[in-house]
């Protein structure tokens, strides 16, 4: 099936650091979503790209749409305690579903 | 608004009986709602689509009659899992797509089979 490579599969940094990490695919996809999941808990939307090339930020989050439409970007400023998670790229294959990618695990060390 | 609520939270259940977990829209109808499970250090995994009224869709591979689900409200799925076994433990989320807010996961359940 299809399948969205994240990279990388973990990070470990210390608070203040920017974090980068990218979600490719073998297919293009009109839509890319960004999820991020704190332990013991449900997906929660960071952010949505529609169009290829696209930048949107959401705070200290800034996300991009590859133009290639096979791949996107997240990266996050200034890394803060809270931003500690499993980080999730998803495409929507045009009938609802939503497929995941196989996720950055963030780890912030003291 | 858009809230998925999902219940129960935790659950501990022994080898061979039957478990529920329940998903409701609480400010939203939704026609559609989506079962994923996730495993330790995993991705999250679509088993099935729920459909108000009509029978649910499963992914290739998962038993529908062994992870049963009833969408009889527009506001309430439900998945049974059914003879549960230890390899049945895992995450279990819920979901709906809700216009102008895409989709909303449920806070999930975590299923241990003993």
């Amino acid at each position: 099936g299809q399948q969205l490579n994240q990279s990388p599969q973990s990070m470990f940094i210390q608070e203040g650091e920017d974090v980068s990490m990218n979600c490719t695919s073998s297919s293009i996809f009109n839509t890319w979503l960004w999820y991020k999941q704190d332990p013991g808990e449900g997906p929660v939307l960071l952010i949505a790209l529609y169009k290829a090339g696209e930048l949107t930020s959401n705070g200290r989050l800034t996300a991009q749409f590859g133009t290639t439409r096979k791949d996107s970007f997240l990266n996050i400023s200034a890394s803060i305690p809270s931003d500690v998670g499993i980080y999730f790229c998803a495409v929507n294959f045009g009938n609802e579903k939503l497929t995941f990618g196989t996720g950055t695990r963030l780890t912030i060390i003291p | 608004g858009a809230v998925v609520s999902q219940h129960p939270s935790r659950v501990i259940c022994k080898s061979g009986t039957s478990v529920k977990i329940e998903c409701r829209s609480l400010d939203f109808q939704a026609t559609t709602m989506f079962w994923y499970r996730q495993f330790p250090k995993q991705s999250l995994m679509l088993m099935a689509t729920s459909n108000e009224g009509s029978k649910a869709t499963y992914e290739q591979g998962v038993e529908k009659d062994k992870f049963l689900i009833n969408h009889a409200s527009l506001t309430l799925s439900t998945l049974t899992v059914t003879s549960a076994h230890p390899e049945d433990s895992s995450f279990y989320i819920c979901s709906a797509s809700v216009s102008n807010y895409g989709y909303t996961f449920g806070s999930g359940t975590r299923l241990t089979v003993v």
